[in-house]
């Protein structure tokens, strides 16, 4: 099994600020990393699906980078409002593509 | 709305018992994951079914068994009910073109 890996565990932050989150996975037999952002007492929802080396995705003040080669990536959430407090959870895919394991997610909390 | 259905949405049962969870993956989605999520935990990969086939495994007890049926829905077993089986049971359906995991809103198993 994969040993995905998140941190900071949680951020709190104040509005407007600009924050990221590190997620890191295992560079050997990689496949595909995602992103997927759960709130409170909903299901969780993809953000990105990225697989390149050097990969960079964006949507709206949400943005993700993907390192394959060291086993890492970035999500950075520009100018945070009180609406992005949510858990950001990655999740890893081998080339097997029979593990998809997720990490245990960031939990952000933004402050009005 | 995901477009993946599980049933039953909350469930209260007693230790020892047997439940059967149900998934319904999105239309043409063919692949089936469930996970679990205990109190502060993250979501710990169980199984994962593809066109009917069992296609990975992750830390499921023994006491749990799944499968996938010919119309693609999908049941999580879950016999000899303990205490620590309590937690939220997520299904999710891999989208075939975006390979993105579309959850379900999750059954909550209570275990008294």
């Amino acid at each position: 099994i994969l040993n995905v890996e998140q941190s900071p565990q949680s951020l709190h932050v104040q509005e407007g600020d600009s924050t990221n989150f590190t997620c890191s996975f295992p560079s050997s037999n990689f496949y595909a990393l995602h992103w997927y952002r759960w709130e409170t007492a909903k299901s969780p929802e993809a953000l990105f699906v990225m697989t390149l080396n050097g990969d960079e995705k964006k949507k709206g003040r949400i943005s993700a980078t993907l390192n394959t080669k060291e086993g890492y990536s970035y999500l950075y959430i520009k100018g945070s409002q009180p609406e992005d407090s949510a858990t950001y959870l990655c999740a890893s895919l081998d080339n097997y593509g029979q593990n998809f394991v997720f990490g245990p997610g960031t939990r952000l909390s933004v402050l009005p | 709305d995901s477009g993946v259905t599980q049933t039953p949405k909350h469930l209260i049962t007693a230790t020892g018992q047997r439940v059967t969870l149900r998934c319904s993956p999105r239309s043409g989605d063919l692949s089936v994951y469930w996970y679990q999520q205990s109190l502060d935990q993250g979501l710990q990969f169980l199984i994962q079914y593809y066109n009917g086939e069992e296609r990975a495994k992750g830390n499921i007890l023994e006491r749990f068994s799944a499968q996938q049926f010919p119309d693609l829905h999908s049941e999580l077993n879950l016999s000899s009910l303990e205490l620590g089986d309590s937690a939220l049971y997520f299904c999710a359906s891999e989208g075939a073109n975006t390979g993105e995991l579309f959850f379900g809103e999750g059954s909550r198993l209570t275990v008294l």
